[in-house]
């Protein structure tokens, strides 16, 4: 089946600017959660959300956000970008939830500058 | 809140022999400990997983331990190959705040 697709891979924006980052799950899978990267960071908790509701959220300021359509596909919005801001945002996808084994996306590389 | 500490953050062993990476949490109610291990370029792949009311899952080369006493976790790689060299994250789950709280990886490099 096919795997977690996020788009679009790269991305460079500046300071001050928006950005949407697309996340389609596995077929099936209700369950989407996006996580920031960054070196010796490991992965922090962005949110979670599950038949369009978001269920859990992690210590982010509110310029994250997100949401879940019908479909399931995902997107998340970082708005007033800061140069903190860089980092690889992954998308995890499961049945049910962080509980369950998580589907992980390449990632949205996004550099700001 | 829950906190997961992993090490080391960078271990290094010869081809065929094992190596052990460590994690401990803080909070006694976390009940759900699994391991990713991530390639580069590519997100995180599950490899092993364990609950609480287990002490020991084995799956093949790979096995991880949980010491509910001692808040601490381990997985356990016998037989090192090359493809065994990536990035390796714990992190444990609480019923509570419903989210993963992760290490913060350790780089296994196998040495040929």
């Amino acid at each position: 089946k096919a795997g977690v697709t996020q788009t679009p891979r790269y991305l460079i924006k500046t300071r001050g600017q928006q950005v949407t980052l697309s996340c389609s799950p596995i077929s099936g899978h209700r369950s989407v959660s996006w996580y920031q990267q960054t070196p010796g960071q490991g992965l922090q908790f962005l949110f979670e959300y599950f038949s369009e509701t978001q269920r859990n959220k992690g210590n982010f300021p509110g310029r994250f956000s997100g949401r879940q359509f019908s479909n399931s596909r995902s997107e998340m919005n970082v708005s007033t970008l800061e140069l903190g801001d860089s980092a690889l945002y992954l998308c995890a996808s499961s049945f049910v939830g962080v509980k369950d084994e998580q589907y992980f996306g390449p990632g949205t590389r996004l550099t700001v500058t | 809140g829950e906190n997961v500490e992993q090490h080391p953050s960078t271990l290094s062993v010869q081809e065929g022999d094992s190596a052990v990476i460590k994690c401990t949490y803080s909070d006694s109610a976390s009940n759900y400990f699994p391991w990713y291990k991530q390639e580069l370029g590519k997100g995180p792949q599950l490899i092993i997983d364990i609950r609480s009311n287990v002490g020991e899952k084995k799956d093949q080369r790979i096995a991880v331990t949980l010491n509910k006493t001692a808040k601490h976790f381990s997985l356990h790689i016998t037989e090192t190959q090359p493809e065994d060299s990536a990035v390796y994250f714990c992190a444990a789950h609480m019923d509570s705040n419903y989210q993963l709280i992760w290490g913060a990886g350790t780089k296994l490099i196998i040495k040929p």
